[in-house]
């Protein structure tokens, strides 16, 4: 099993570019995750998804948008990049049960100049 | 609302020594507890977790107790290695939805 995966792992834009980053799983999980991380901030959820389908905002939902149209894939999308845009982004997953633990990717590495 | 604090980094300890990382949350209800550990470069990956009072999770040599009068899930290690150089994160989640709210992280560096 590969786990979960992040397609690009480094991505430079421009102000203004958009792009997507795609995570996979093949773990059959329900929930897939988004954060990104920033230095001295931890991680912050952006958007989620509790099945096919759905998806939900996060704690930083703004300039990003997602879309989950197979159970096993979950795409994040920047319309209009920003600096403050700039940040490594992970993925994650899980089983639909209180407490299950969270699969994480490897992250994708942006930055936005 | 819900969040954790965690002792802020960096931590520097030789190869042997004692290790605490304080973890403090607040939430509604009954959360689940969790540390996760991200060595350099990668993603994060469990480290250990508990899912009420009292517990006590553990792998590797670490362990932290869940303890709800005192809000607290401190990270503990009696003889750290230069292997465990790495990021620890404390987490908590709340509800069916399993959202992850995490501290800021806590470096740990072990010098030979």
């Amino acid at each position: 099993n590969a786990g979960v995966t992040q397609t690009p792992k480094f991505r430079v834009l421009k102000t203004g570019q958009s792009m997507t980053l795609l995570c996979a799983q093949d773990m059959n999980h329900e929930y897939m995750y988004w954060y990104r991380q920033d230095p001295g901030m931890g991680l912050r959820l952006i958007h989620y998804s509790v099945g096919e389908g759905t998806t939900a905002k996060g704690e930083v939902p703004d300039g990003y948008n997602v879309s989950r149209l197979k159970k096993q894939n979950f795409l994040l999308g920047l319309e209009s990049a920003a600096p403050s845009q700039t940040s490594v982004y992970f993925c994650a997953s899980s089983f639909p049960f209180e407490g299950s633990e969270q699969y994480f990717g490897p992250g994708t590495r942006l930055t936005v100049t | 609302g819900n969040s954790v604090t965690q002792m802020e980094g960096p931590v520097t300890l030789s190869e042997e020594a004692f290790l605490t990382i304080n973890c403090t949350y607040t939430a509604t209800g009954y959360p689940s507890l969790f540390w996760y550990v991200q060595y350099p470069g990668e993603g994060l990956q469990l480290l250990l977790k508990a899912t009420k009072a009292d517990d006590k999770g553990s792998n590797k040599g670490f362990e932290a107790t869940y303890r709800k009068e005192t809000t607290s899930f401190h990270l503990e290690k009696g003889s750290v290695q230069v292997s465990d150089s790495a990021v620890y994160f404390c987490a908590l989640v709340t509800g069916s939805q399993g959202n992850l709210i995490f501290g800021k992280g806590t470096k740990l560096s072990v010098k030979p």
